[in-house]
């Protein structure tokens, strides 16, 4: 069974520039989360898909960060523009309906310069 | 609100002892506990899923434990090596369906040679 992709691996941009990460979940995975996590941080979650459709995005800064899961499959989180305090890994995680327990990708490192 | 705490927040040990990490959560009523294991500047890899009903789970030399009457968790490491060198993270997860994982900010484990 593939794992949860998520590219790029690292990013380096300047503060006020836009970046986007993308993260396919495993096959079937109807749920999909993105987590953001601070150096010496525990994860954080920004956004939750249930297929297309979104069921809490309440710490998602949405002045600055979007997310889309179009077609329920893979997801794409925006930040537009950046700032400095949001460095940190941005993980990507999948799971079935359940208590099964979530499954994570390799996470993307962006730094804001 | 749900609060997940891990002591401590780092622990050095030479190669071969015993050790236990620590996750105590605030509010008992959770559906099931994960921990991970986190190399640096990387994702989540999951190490153990106990479910609310389940007193403990193992996978070759650890051992997790979970007691909700009193919030707490425990990791137990047998015979550690270099290789176990990582961050250890715990998360509850508190809402129905895999919604609502809450994580500790983890414990920073190295194992000298």
């Amino acid at each position: 069974e593939a794992g949860v992709a998520q590219s790029p691996r690292y990013k380096i941009i300047e503060k006020r520039q836009s970046v986007a990460f993308w993260c396919n979940p495993i096959s079937g995975h109807a749920t999909l989360y993105w987590y953001q996590q601070i150096l010496g941080q525990g994860p954080k979650l920004l956004i939750q898909f249930q297929n297309n459709g979104v069921v809490d995005d309440s710490q998602l800064p949405k002045d600055r960060f979007s997310a889309e899961r179009l077609k329920g499959v893979d997801s794409t989180l925006k930040i537009q523009p950046a700032k400095l305090e949001d460095s940190a890994v941005y993980l990507c995680a999948s799971s079935l309906p359940g208590l099964g327990g979530y499954t994570f990708g390799s996470g993307t490192r962006l730094t804001v310069v | 609100k749900q609060e997940v705490t891990q002591i401590p927040a780092a622990l050095s040990v030479p190669e071969g002892e015993n050790l236990v990490l620590n996750c105590s959560f605030t509010d008992s009523a959770i559906y099931n506990l994960q921990w991970f294991r986190q190399d640096p500047g990387k994702g989540l890899t999951s190490l153990l899923l106990i479910q609310s009903s389940q007193r403990e789970q193992t996978s070759g030399r650890l051992n997790a434990s979970l007691d909700k009457s009193s919030g707490r968790s425990t990791l137990y490491i047998a015979a550690s090596q270099p290789g176990d060198s990582a961050t250890y993270l715990c998360a509850v997860l508190v809402g129905y369906n895999n919604n609502d994982m809450r994580f500790g900010a983890g414990t920073r484990l190295t194992v000298k040679p």
